[in-house]
């Protein structure tokens, strides 16, 4: 069974924290990629990683940084967490040249205080 | 510049009806385009999806019928049920590529 899997569930963080969310997928998949989600805003890019330590910013990237050090896993990383950056932070993996479908992980609800 | 688009935000359906969620693209090199379901609190997952080459695709209640001369996509559900409330985004994807271009989404609210 395909799985993607976030470190953490639910977080409680502080303004000015710095904050890791971890990814890992067993499906030796190439392509990674963190979006956020939002009321009324869909599913917004923030980056995507499509090999080992290269990254593409997706749309909306500003307040944040990822890390692909192994193929398996994509880290992203707040670096100073303000309070629009509460959100629902989901983690998605991608096999190049498949028919498109993108598998994801269960979601991390980050609350900044 | 919005490539895929869900124009309804909310659609609401009673039991046992027919539920028609709707989904708009402008680029015609679109190779596959995907539904996905996604609960509160959890992440998407896929439901259905159709080839470009192909204008309807079946699973079980879900239907996606595919029309490319309007560049219109809809997924039926038929009958709907109350586990069938959740949030639905339209996807397309370019075979080769290394993302995918997401609608906005539509709450489909199943009521008894």
């Amino acid at each position: 069974d395909v799985k993607v899997t976030q470190s953490s569930r639910y977080l409680v963080k502080r303004t000015g924290e710095k904050v890791f969310l971890e990814c890992v997928q067993d499906m030796d998949h190439e392509n990674m990629f963190w979006y956020r989600q939002d009321p009324g805003l869909g599913l917004r890019l923030i980056y995507f990683s499509y090999d080992v330590k290269m990254k593409e910013k997706g749309d909306i990237p500003e307040g944040y940084s990822v890390s692909r050090e192994k193929k398996e896993r994509f880290s992203l990383i707040l670096e100073s967490a303000s309070t629009n950056q509460t959100s629902m932070y989901l983690c998605a993996s991608l096999r190049t040249s498949s028919t498109g479908e993108l598998f994801f992980g269960e979601g991390s609800r980050l609350t900044v205080l | 510049d919005q490539q895929v688009k869900q124009n309804s935000p909310s659609l609401s359906v009673q039991e046992g009806r027919i539920s028609i969620l709707n989904c708009d693209y402008t680029n015609s090199m679109f190779d596959y385009f995907l539904w996905y379901k996604k609960y509160p609190a959890e992440g998407p997952t896929f439901l259905i999806s159709i080839s470009s080459i192909k204008d309807k695709n079946e699973d079980g209640r879900f239907t996606v019928f595919l029309n490319k001369s309007a560049k219109h996509l809809s997924l039926h559900i038929v009958p709907s049920q109350p586990g069938d409330s959740a949030v639905y985004f339209c996807a397309a994807y370019t075979w080769g590529g290394n993302k995918l271009t997401f609608g906005t989404g539509t709450q489909l609210k199943v009521e008894l």
